[in-house]
């Protein structure tokens, strides 16, 4: 069954480094989504792409936060220059590729876990 | 704001029992919902999807939606040890982003 991958599943880097977080969403999805969860806490939406070009970015999605589909496979989210708040996992997510009643499903990777010291 | 509202529990029950979770929404025009089961450390993963009021069932599996009062339900019947995990009610925006709730822990105790 086709499933979304993500890179790596765990990332440790200091303060102020550019971290870049890979995904390959299911193959024949048309749109593609960063969510982020801080431990105990809510899973939040941060950015939504569609036909190579941003559609919805929230307001944590700040100058700091790019997102890039270099190739028709990967999906990228780069953070400048990280911060501690920036401690979080990330999930890449890919939907509309399904059967009809099904396109709006999101399926999520298995997430990155950003540590940032 | 809209707000996707759970009680976060924990919510125990014995094995073989029904679990019923709930959730409110405060965006009257959503139109698609979703339960999605986490376990600690592990991504989202889809359970049940609906759209139009009343019950939709898969397997052990009951969603229940009441648009009028705003309010998405699971059901879990012959609950299993297998099935403590978090339970996350999602409801899609008008733009197609997933507004999570804080999540509701079910406990099933053997």
């Amino acid at each position: 069954e086709p499933e979304v991958t993500q890179t790596p599943s765990h990332q440790v880097t200091q303060m102020g480094q550019e971290v870049i977080l890979r995904c390959v969403p299911i193959s024949n999805h048309l749109y593609f989504y960063w969510y982020r969860q801080i431990l105990g806490q809510k899973v939040e939406f941060l950015v939504s792409f569609y036909n190579n070009e941003i559609s919805e970015k929230s307001e944590i999605f700040d100058d700091q936060f790019s997102v890039e589909r270099p190739d028709g496979s990967n999906f990228t989210l780069k953070i400048r220059s990280t911060k501690l708040e920036d401690s979080a996992m990330y999930f890449c997510a890919s939907s509309g590729g399904g059967p009809a009643g099904e396109q709006d499903t999101q399926y999520f990777g298995p997430g990155t876990r950003l540590t940032v010291l | 704001q809209k707000e996707v509202e759970q009680n976060s529990g924990p919510l125990s029950v014995p094995e073989g029992a029904i679990a019923s979770l709930n959730c409110t929404y405060s965006d009257r025009g959503s139109q698609s919902f979703f339960w999605y089961r986490q376990y600690s450390g592990k991504s989202p993963e889809l359970i049940m999807f609906i759209y139009s009021n009343g019950d939709k069932e898969d397997g052990r599996f009951t969603a229940q939606l009441n648009k009028a009062s705003q309010y998405v339900s699971l059901l879990i019947r012959d609950s299993q040890p297998s099935d403590s995990a978090t339970y996350l009610c999602a409801v899609m925006s008008n733009t197609g982003k997933l507004i999570f709730g804080q999540g509701t822990t079910l406990q099933v105790k053997p």
